[in-house]
């Protein structure tokens, strides 16, 4: 049972433009929410998190959105760049930090010059 | 600031066999998790270890084993190497506060 899912598993924005990567979960004990970036043949790379107790952050270009009574995460990304094209995973924890993460399968995001 | 290194960056092992993948957290780092990541199941989670002691464990079997020594480096092990265990292992390490976990390259292992 996938408790963290990312419905889409490419998206294709252009320069310049927003880019809004979706998260959904369904274990309601997850307090902590992280955004990755990956690129091949390398670790992720931590963007940018969230507490449950928040429902905003940002961090430059990127924000992080929580609606908890949805169980739904977003990261936009303004304005998107080309280095911006990567694999993100939305990841959850139970444990209010970030160790024993569950992680989604990804969104690759591809940017269209 | 040194990053989180893992050793060795690749490896190939026969079925039946074991291998021992070692990571080295960023100094002062005390909580050290690895992570499974293959294209079918994608970022799975491992165990996690915080001064020595294992805190966490995820949804695998007990051919995966792990330890961290006093200067916080670990290591993980896998018994009896099966095809499927083919994956590119992750090792990440945070701070106290644990806001964030920072991960290493990875090991990639190929079992044929």
């Amino acid at each position: 049972d996938q408790q963290v899912k990312q419905n889409s598993p490419s998206l294709s924005v252009q320069e310049g433009r927003i880019s809004i990567l979706n998260c959904d979960y369904t274990n309601s004990m997850f307090d902590y929410f992280l955004w990755y970036k990956k690129y091949p043949a390398e670790g992720p790379t931590f963007l940018i998190s969230i507490s449950s107790i928040k429902d905003k952050n940002e961090d430059g270009r990127f924000t992080v959105f929580l609606n908890k009574s949805a169980k739904h995460l977003s990261l936009h990304i303004v304005p998107s760049q080309p280095g911006d094209s990567a694999v993100y995973f939305c990841a959850a924890s139970a444990t209010g930090g970030a160790d024993g993460l569950t992680f989604g399968k990804g969104t690759h995001l591809i940017i269209q010059p | 600031k040194a990053g989180v290194t893992q050793t060795p960056r690749y490896l190939i092992k026969t079925r039946g066999q074991q291998v021992t993948l070692s990571c080295s957290p960023i100094s002062g780092h005390r909580s050290v998790s690895w992570y499974q990541q293959t294209p079918g199941q994608g970022l799975q989670f491992l165990f996690e270890y915080f001064s020595e002691t294992q805190r966490n464990k995820g949804n695998f079997p007990g051919r995966f084993s792990g330890r961290q020594f006093s200067n916080s480096r670990s290591e993980m092990n896998v018994s009896t190497l099966e095809l499927g265990d083919s994956a590119l292992y992750l090792c990440a390490s945070s701070s106290l506060v644990n806001t964030e976990a920072f991960f290493g390259q990875g090991t990639r292992l190929t079992v044929v």
